[in-house]
């Protein structure tokens, strides 16, 4: 069954530097997002992607934020400066359709800043 | 405001019991979709069940099923015969039309655990 990966599984960086998460969808997915889930609290919308564009972002995602997809593959969840209060679980997810449809989950980045 | 309550932050199932986990939502938009998802002790996010607003039929996966009352804006999960690998955290989340249900809202979760 076809699956969305992240990697790196864990990232140890430290404050300031600027990190990049990057994640696989489903290859014939068309709509791309990438949540955070600080630990022990609930999973937050960031940002989502179609078309080689945003198409919604929340308020956490601000200007330390960038996505990309830089090839036919991956999608990329760049942080700029990172702080302190950005250590979280990231997940990436995908979809076919985005009206009422299952998003599928990667299996998370662990980031942790010190 | 809250657009997603849960308000069992963690409960107790006995092996082979069913169980209801509760979820309110606050949303304007006439359409809407509603989604559960399992989280394990992995951290894997696992897509569970959904119900579209305009469904006249509750939605039912295997041994999940969903108790819809728009009226009440309640989306309820329903685990029947539960499992010892049932243990995990259950996330009750929606999308609306409004962001053209782009932008997945999240509930804070509901911790449950299967006692054997």
């Amino acid at each position: 069954e076809p699956e969305v990966t992240q990697t790196p599984s864990h990232q140890v960086t430290q404050m300031g530097q600027e990190v990049i998460l990057r994640c696989v969808p489903i290859s014939n997915h068309l709509y791309f997002y990438w949540y955070r889930q600080i630990l022990g609290q609930k999973v937050e919308f960031l940002v989502s992607f179609y078309n080689n564009e945003i198409s919604e972002k929340s308020e956490i995602f601000d200007d330390q934020f960038s996505v990309e997809r830089p090839d036919g593959s991956n999608f990329t969840l760049k942080i700029r400066s990172t702080k302190l209060e950005d250590s979280a679980m990231y997940f990436c997810a995908s979809t076919l359709q985005i009206v009422l449809y299952e998003q599928y989950f990667g299996p998370g980045t662990r980031l942790t800043v010190t | 405001a809250q657009k997603i309550t849960q308000t069992q932050p963690g409960m107790f199932v006995q092996e082979k019991e069913a169980v209801t986990l509760d979820c309110t939502y606050d949303t304007s938009d006439p359409s809407y979709g509603l989604f559960w998802y399992k989280q394990p002790s992995s951290g894997e996010m696992i897509f569970l069940i959904y119900q579209g607003s305009y469904d006249q039929q509750n939605a039912t996966e295997g041994r999940y099923s969903l108790n819809f009352q728009k009226a009440r804006k309640s989306a309820n999960l329903v685990i029947s015969a539960s499992q010892l690998g049932d243990s995990a955290m259950y996330f009750c989340a929606m999308s609306e039309e409004a962001t053209s249900y782009d932008k997945v809202i999240f509930g804070p979760g509901t911790s449950l655990s299967v006692i054997p």
